[in-house]
């Protein structure tokens, strides 16, 4: 049973379009969170939800919307996407979010190239 | 206000010595410090976790860290390299209430046969 997944691992699509992200965790966590990581590597907080809650919103464009119908999903849905979207999005949770003991598990990621 | 610097990019080491990569944290709270190893086109796989308690923290294959905060180090070490150790290691620290879970830039170790 994969604890964290995501769908798709790949999606290529051109300039313009909207696309969605799916991540569902069946670990029974309360924090969810979107991550970017650029061709550098560099992994860099989206969002965090807990309990389908908001609780980080780091400076994206309003072009991301996250959207938690429950606790155990947080999807990613961007509009007018741009060449700069181009990154690998890893979906992760934790029991409690920024509580000690807790570390995060990951998803494997999503490859999104924008042509 | 949390952050976390690895203070090398690229790490290369031959097969068989012994493995460093550096990681310095600042943390206004006590905080829970992890190193994270992701393989090339693969997710990230928790290697190990510092939590306050003991500081020295033995990991999976062999890595360990040890916390120092006198310091506001938590180096990873592992005494002797192995091919398939080769991939892009993270030092991410968290806690205090913000909800965040902040990565250091990575660094990418490289073993030479």
């Amino acid at each position: 049973d994969t604890a964290v997944s995501q769908t798709p691992k790949y999606l290529v699509t051109q300039m313009g379009n909207d696309k969605s992200i799916k991540c569902e965790q069946n670990l029974g966590h309360d924090t969810m969170y979107w991550y970017k990581q650029d061709s550098k590597k560099f992994l860099k907080i989206m969002f965090s939800y807990n309990n389908k809650e908001l609780i980080i919103n780091e400076t994206v464009p309003n072009r991301f919307s996250p959207k938690s119908p429950d606790k155990a999903h947080l999807n990613l849905h961007i509009n007018s996407l741009e060449l700069g979207d181009s990154a690998v999005y890893f979906c992760a949770s934790s029991p409690q979010g920024g509580i000690r003991n807790t570390e995060a598990f990951f998803g494997q990621g999503t490859r999104l190239t924008v042509v | 206000a949390q952050s976390v610097t690895q203070l090398d990019s690229h790490v290369s080491v031959s097969e068989g010595t012994p493995v460093l990569l550096r990681c310095n944290y600042s943390s206004s709270y006590s905080p829970s410090l992890f190193w994270y190893v992701q393989h090339p086109n693969k997710g990230l796989q928790l290697l190990l976790k510092y939590t306050s308690a003991a500081t020295l923290v033995k990991g999976i294959n062999g890595f360990e860290a040890e916390f120092k905060k006198s310091e506001t180090s938590f180096h990873l070490t592992k005494p002797s390299a192995h091919m398939s150790d080769a991939a892009e290691y993270f030092c991410v620290v968290s806690g205090g209430g913000a909800s965040k879970i902040i990565f250091g830039s990575g660094t990418r170790l490289s073993i030479r046969p």
